[in-house]
């Protein structure tokens, strides 16, 4: 079977930095996005790591383990707007994405 | 650049009647998925073109679901009958590809489907 393990929720302080891990199981495997989602918005694209190691686009970073099946987004100086859904999603084979349950994210002042 | 265009934005309908959902991608984007995501849940595919061809229905309740893709450009999803269980966000997106280098996947806004 296929299956990714995330979070459901996790809260922070404005200014903060905070993980979210993401652990997988899949068949196929060939990287790991990771995707914003406000509420009632569309999924927009953050990172995807095809390699172990970390990626960095400003004040957001993925990190990728393959001997581990796990990887994680890091967010750092949290601001307000920051608060969302995160997905993670493995690519499958065919470029299919196998989506997380997602972790809201809770920006508190 | 215009994104990924969906409509309608919301629809509420009675079980058992048909509804159905357009897409218009992202132009030059040769693959187009259908996804459906449930509340609290994420994205889950329900078929992905490449062009017209339906590269990958596994996830598609044929009994009720139906979709195409004349011309390779804007898509059509419809649910005939519609369930109760059928509420959900239906989310298209587009891609430059589905192979190879990894192309993003440009998501819509959505069609929230309310089945009563």
């Amino acid at each position: 079977g296929q299956s990714l393990e995330q979070p459901s929720e996790v809260t922070a302080v404005e200014g903060a930095i905070v993980q979210i891990n993401c652990t997988y199981q899949t068949s196929g495997f060939y990287g790991l996005s990771w995707y914003q989602q406000h509420d009632g918005g569309a999924p927009t694209f953050l990172s995807y790591n095809a390699l172990d190691g970390l990626e960095e686009t400003g004040r957001f970073s993925s990190f990728l383990s393959r001997s581990d099946s796990y990887g994680y987004l890091l967010l750092q100086e949290l601001q307000m707007k920051d608060s969302a859904s995160y997905f993670c999603a493995v690519r499958a084979s065919g470029g299919k994405l196998i989506f997380g349950q997602g972790t809201e994210l809770s920006v508190k002042p | 650049e215009a994104g990924v265009v969906q409509s309608p934005r919301y629809k509420i309908i009675e079980k058992k009647q048909p509804v159905a959902f357009w897409c218009n991608p992202i132009s030059g984007h040769n693959t187009l998925y259908w996804y459906r995501q449930n509340l609290g849940q994420g994205p889950e595919l329900l078929i992905r073109y490449e062009n017209e061809e339906a590269v990958d229905d596994s996830q598609l309740p044929k009994d009720r679901f139906s979709a195409e893709r004349l011309k390779g450009v804007d898509s059509t999803l419809k649910i005939q009958p519609a369930e109760l269980g059928d509420s959900a966000v239906y989310l298209c997106a587009s891609s430059l590809g589905s192979s190879g280098t990894y192309n993003e996947q440009f998501f819509g806004p959505g069609t929230r489907l309310t089945v009563l």
